[in-house]
């Protein structure tokens, strides 16, 4: 069974640039779910998708960040004018049932705000 | 919403001997607690969990314990190797529930010394 995919690995850029992580879940898992992992921290959840439907994103800091999951299957999630605060590596988990199963996480998008 | 404090952050010790590390939460209807293992620049992984109808759980030279009452679970991990040098985060969520969701301690570097 192939696991989480995440692209890009890496990104680099300029404050006020914008950029957009992009995230395939594992097949048949409804469930998907992005998590902020500042450097040294535990994972964040900003937002979380039941198919294509958003069931809580009131951690997702709205005016510069985004997040879709259209077909509900792959996402994106989208920061607007990044900021050096932003500087962390974004991690994508999917679950087969939402609260139901284990959350497995993809490698992760390690992002760099300079 | 819940708050996971995760105590130590930093734990050394030496090959051949046991490392605990020790959670608390706050919310009594939290039910799932699991634990993941994240080496350098990879993703977490699952390594055990416990759910609220027991008390103990033992996998593979690693120990659980959930204490409800005191709102407090931990991972023991017996005969330390130095693979098992990684940050281990603890999350406890209510399973079950449509607006539940992992709640991420902060994470402890476990540094096993040869």
């Amino acid at each position: 069974e192939a696991g989480v995919t995440q692209s890009p690995r890496y990104a680099v850029l300029q404050e006020g640039q914008a950029v957009s992580f992009w995230c395939d879940p594992i097949s048949g898992h409804d469930t998907l779910y992005w998590y902020q992992q500042p450097r040294d921290q535990g994972p964040q959840l900003l937002v979380y998708f039941r198919d294509e439907a958003v069931i809580d994103n009131s951690q997702l800091p709205s005016d510069r960040f985004s997040a879709v999951r259209p077909k509900g299957t792959n996402s994106t999630l989208k920061i607007q004018s990044a900021k050096q605060g932003d500087t962390a590596t974004y991690l994508c988990a999917s679950s087969r049932q939402v609260n139901q199963d284990t959350q497995y996480f993809g490698p992760g998008t390690r992002l760099l705000v300079l | 919403g819940e708050q996971v404090e995760q105590l130590p952050s930093i734990l050394r010790v030496q090959e051949g001997s046991s490392a605990s590390i020790n959670c608390t939460y706050e919310n009594s209807a939290s039910n799932y607690f699991p634990w993941y293992k994240q080496e350098p620049g990879e993703n977490p992984k699952l390594i055990i969990d416990i759910r609220s109808n027991m008390e103990r759980k033992q996998t593979q030279g690693l120990i659980v314990l959930l204490d409800k009452k005191a709102k407090r679970f931990s991972l023991h991990i017996t005969d330390t190797q130095p693979g098992d040098s990684a940050m281990y985060f603890c999350a406890a969520s209510v399973r079950g529930s449509a607006l539940g969701r992992l709640h991420f301690g902060a994470g402890t570097q476990l540094i096993v010394i040869p």
